[in-house]
Order: C-alpha cells, then structure tokens, then sequence
C-alpha cells in the first residue's frame, strides 16, 4: 500500500530552527508538496519537490531524496505565527496525492 | 486572480438530516474541482472530483454525492447524514487541461458536526 510518515507534533523555541521530516512509500513518483494548516483554516502551499536537493524560500527550504523516499521541511527564524500544521504530500504515478497526517508545530517563546 | 468560496463555514446537523455544501471558483474556466474531508489525526481523504460540467469521479464509496451544475461550481450533498460523516470538508481546485503535478488551491472549508 502507499504510505507516507510524519511525526505527529514537534516542538520548538521562537528563532530556532526546526526539521520536519516526512518518508514515503507510493506507486511512482510524481513530486512531493509541502502545505501549512493554521488549526481550523484551509491548508496553504509552501513548497513543491520533483528533483533531488534543497529548495529554498525565504525562511522555508524543502529536500528531497528519491532513492531515500525521504523529504524535509527547514524553518529557519521561527515565529510565533510559524504554530501550525505541516502536511506532506506525494503525488503517485497517477497524479494522485497521497497526503501524511501532518505534523502539528508548537512554538513556545 | 483566481478565488475559491466555500460555505456554510459551520454546520451543525442532526443523524438523517440532508446535507449541502457549495464551491464556487471565480477567475478561471473549466477548473479541476476536488472534495477532500479531514479528520482529526488522518491525512486529507479525496472523496470527489470532477474535470468537467457533470462529470464526477468518486474515490470513497459513502452516503455523499457530488454534483457540478457549472463550469464553475461544485456541491457536495447527502441525504442522509451520519455520525461518522462528521469532519473538516475542503473545496480546492487547479487548472483544468494542464498536466502534470499542480498546486491544489483549498478554500476555506466547512466543519460539519452531526449529532
């Protein structure tokens, strides 16, 4: 079965940075995505990986390992504002998105 | 530029009630329509989508349905509710025609409580 792994909740202080991680076993491969969710709002995207190595956005970078079936989320700076929802999500051979559970982010001053 | 309208934004319904949620995309033309329903501790569930007027495709066999009357808008119903339908509904939409990986657009969603 298709199957994707991410912690459940992390915790982090404000201006540190933190790794979110996320595994994934799927029939193909057709790019990863990263979205936020703030608690009981629509989720936003942050990221989009189809090639290996780092995407850098501001303060968010995402990798990607193919032959590892592994990505991770870096944020940099955290701000209170950064307290959400961090939902992976693969797109499989038949572009269809396989979605994590998400990991729920707490940052504590 | 592209909005998505979602609503009822709250819903509190009782068991064997009818149900009708409703998306609206505006900017765009024959976009890729999804519900999604989320709960609580378990990754987003496709459960509807439609690349087309009239033209559904159902992932999760249940008591909804889903219907798209307009190029642009998609409503998801029930007739009869359940306990279990409980949850966070989503709208989201991408471009129609284009292949490959895009970006999903969400509205803003729908909590639906059933009692």
């Amino acid at each position: 079965g298709q199957n994707i792994d991410q912690p459940t909740e992390m915790t982090a202080t404000e201006g540190a940075i933190v790794q979110i991680n996320c595994t994934y076993q799927t029939s193909g491969f057709n790019g990863l995505f990263w979205y936020q969710q703030h608690a009981g709002e629509a989720p936003t995207f942050l990221s989009y990986n189809v090639l290996d190595g780092l995407e850098e956005k501001g303060r968010f970078s995402s990798f990607l390992s193919r032959s590892k079936g592994y990505s991770y989320l870096l944020l940099k700076e955290l701000q209170m504002k950064d307290s959400a929802s961090y939902l992976c999500a693969v797109m499989d051979s038949n572009y269809q998105l396989i979605w994590g559970a998400g990991t729920k982010l707490i940052i504590k001053p | 530029s592209q909005t998505i309208h979602q609503w009822p934004a709250t819903l509190v319904q009782p068991v064997g009630s009818p149900l009708s949620l409703e998306c609206t995309v505006e900017g765009t033309s024959n976009p890729n329509l999804y519900w999604y329903r989320q709960a609580a501790g378990r990754g987003l569930q496709l459960l509807f989508y439609s690349v087309g007027i009239g033209q559904i495709s159902s992932e999760v066999p249940q008591n909804l349905s889903a219907s798209r009357p307009q190029d642009r808008q998609f409503i998801l119903s029930s007739k009869k509710l359940l306990l279990s339908d409980s949850g966070f509904y989503l709208c989201a939409w991408t471009p129609g025609g284009a292949s490959g990986a895009n970006v999903l657009t969400f509205g803003a969603g729908s909590r639906l409580t059933v009692l």
